[in-house]
């Protein structure tokens, strides 16, 4: 099955920037979103279609993406953007639903 | 706004089945697909399947393809999604969300369901 990598955890003290990364075969070609989740919380979209940000989202969220790795940035950090973080995309060869494996964004 | 509202924790012995609700507000119900999504404790995020209040319409991940299934009620603005033949594996919250293209912009609040003799 489709296989989306990311780290399994970044470290950032307040105020420098989180990068948080997501690798696969099809990324280059697919519509890749992210997702913040803090503990016992739903998932909240923070990007869509690789670098748009949802209403709401701070600007200090961004995204991008270079061959077969998407990028998710955190500027300016806080405390409060400590959190589990996911990308996502379509797969469009078999029509299913891929989710990132991770990655546990430590504020220092 | 956008709500979704899930029913509560569950509790099944295996080989049970188990159904969670999702209703949904402040959009056109039959206008977007309801995306299924659980998340086991400590785990990472696992799609499910899809179902499109509309029409009917679903898309199983192979993982689940048998053993879910879903129903409406349109006038209630609700989704309801049955896992049967439980085990143990499938202790996990359950979220549903709403589908906009390729990607879940509002989520529900989760629905934990245990699974245990």
């Amino acid at each position: 099955s489709y296989v989306l990598t990311q780290p399994p955890s970044v470290s950032v003290a307040p105020g420098q920037t989180a990068r948080v990364t997501c690798g696969g075969n099809n990324v280059g070609a697919e519509s890749v979103h992210w997702y913040q989740q803090t503990p016992g919380q739903a998932p909240v979209m923070v990007v869509y279609d690789d670098s748009d940000r949802p209403s709401g989202i701070p600007e200090r969220f961004s995204g991008s993406k270079s061959g077969n790795t998407a990028t998710l940035t955190i500027t300016r950090v806080e405390a409060a953007d400590e959190a589990d973080y996911y990308c996502q995309l379509w797969d469009s060869s078999s029509g299913h639903y891929v989710f990132g494996t991770g990655t546990k964004v430590t504020v220092l | 706004q956008v709500q979704f509202v899930q029913s509560g924790a569950e509790m099944k012995k295996p080989g049970a089945t188990v159904t969670v609700s999702c209703r949904a507000s402040g959009y056109s119900f039959t206008r977007y697909a309801i995306q299924w999504v659980r998340q086991a404790p400590g785990q990472g995020l696992e799609w499910m399947a899809w179902f499109n209040p509309g029409n009917g319409n679903t898309k199983f991940s192979q993982i689940f393809e048998g053993r879910v299934s879903f129903t409406r009620d349109t006038s209630a603005s609700t989704v309801y999604m049955s896992l049967s033949n439980l085990r143990s594996e499938d202790t996990a919250t359950y979220y549903c969300a709403r589908k906009v293209a390729d990607r879940f912009d509002y989520w529900g609040p989760g629905t934990l369901v245990t699974v245990s003799s």
